[in-house]
C-alpha cells in the first residue's frame, strides 16, 4: 500500500519570498508522484510530475520538484511566489507501470500568498 | 484544450435520496475515475472504469454505490440512497491510457449536500 503525507496544511508566504511545500511517501513498490494544484473553485489541475529519470522536474510557471529516493521525498519548491499562486497543493503517488492505477494523495497543502 | 467536465456543479439532496452525477471525460480517453473529497480531508479514490466495467474499486464504493457508462461521452456516479456522510465533493477524471505513464485529467467536482 502506498501512502503520502504533507507536513504542513497552511504555509502563508509574502509576494516574491521563496516557498517549499513538504510531500513524503510511503511505498513498498516503484512509484511515480504528481503534484497537483486546486485553485479556489476549481478542479485539480497537473502541476508536474516525476515518472523516470532526471530527478528534478519542473513546471510551466516556476514551480520544481525533487524526487529523494532516499528520503522518500518530493518537495515542491518556487523560488519567487506570486499572488496567483494562492492555491490548495495535493501531492500524489500512483504505483508505476500500472496503467489506469488510483492515485493516493496527501492532506493537501494551503498556499496563501500576501503582498 | 480539451477538459473534463461535470454536471450539476452543486447538488442538494435530502438523506435516502438517489442521486446521479454526471461526467464528460476527455474524448478520446479510455479510463474513467471517480474520487471524492470530504470537507478537510483527504481526495480519496472511490472507483475506476476501463472497457466498460470497474477495473479497482475502494472499499467506501459499496452497494450503494454504482457506475455507467451509457453512451459514448458520458461516465455517471450514482448513489442510491443518500447518507449525511456522503456529502463532499466528488471529482469525475480520465485519462488516455495508452502509455506506461498515463496523466489523470480532473473535472471541477460536484458538491453533494446531503440534508
Amino acid at each position: 500500500a502506498q501512502s503520502v503525507t504533507q507536513l504542513d496544511s497552511q504555509v502563508p508566504v509574502f509576494e516574491e519570498a521563496p516557498v517549499e511545500l513538504r510531500c513524503n511517501y510511503s511505498s513498498s513498490v516503484s512509484v511515480y508522484l504528481f503534484w497537483y494544484v486546486q485553485y479556489p473553485n476549481q478542479g485539480l489541475q497537473l502541476l508536474l510530475k516525476y515518472l523516470s529519470g532526471s530527478t528534478l522536474v519542473e513546471s510551466i510557471n516556476g514551480f520544481e520538484a525533487e524526487f529523494n529516493k532516499s528520503q522518500t521525498s518530493f518537495h515542491l519548491r518556487k523560488p519567487s511566489v506570486h499572488i496567483s499562486d494562492t492555491a490548495e497543493y495535493f501531492c500524489a503517488v500512483r504505483r508505476s507501470y500500472n496503467q489506469g492505477g488510483k492515485l493516493i494523495f496527501g492532506q493537501g497543502t494551503e498556499l496563501s500568498v500576501k503582498p | 484544450e480539451p477538459e473534463v467536465t461535470q454536471t450539476p456543479s452543486h447538488q442538494v439532496t435530502q438523506m435516502g435520496q438517489e442521486v446521479i452525477l454526471r461526467c464528460v471525460p476527455i474524448s478520446n480517453h479510455l479510463y474513467f475515475y471517480w474520487y471524492r473529497q470530504i470537507l478537510g480531508q483527504k481526495v480519496e479514490f472511490l472507483v475506476s472504469f476501463y472497457n466498460n466495467e470497474i477495473s479497482e474499486k475502494s472499499e467506501i464504493f459499496d452497494d450503494q454505490f454504482s457506475v455507467e457508462r451509457p453512451d459514448g461521452s458520458n461516465f455517471t456516479l450514482k448513489i442510491r440512497s443518500t447518507k449525511l456522510e456522503d456529502s463532499a465533493m466528488y471529482f469525475c477524471a480520465s485519462s488516455p491510457g495508452q502509455e506506461w505513464a498515463d496523466t489523470q485529467y480532473f473535472g471541477p467536482g460536484t458538491r453533494l449536500t446531503v440534508l
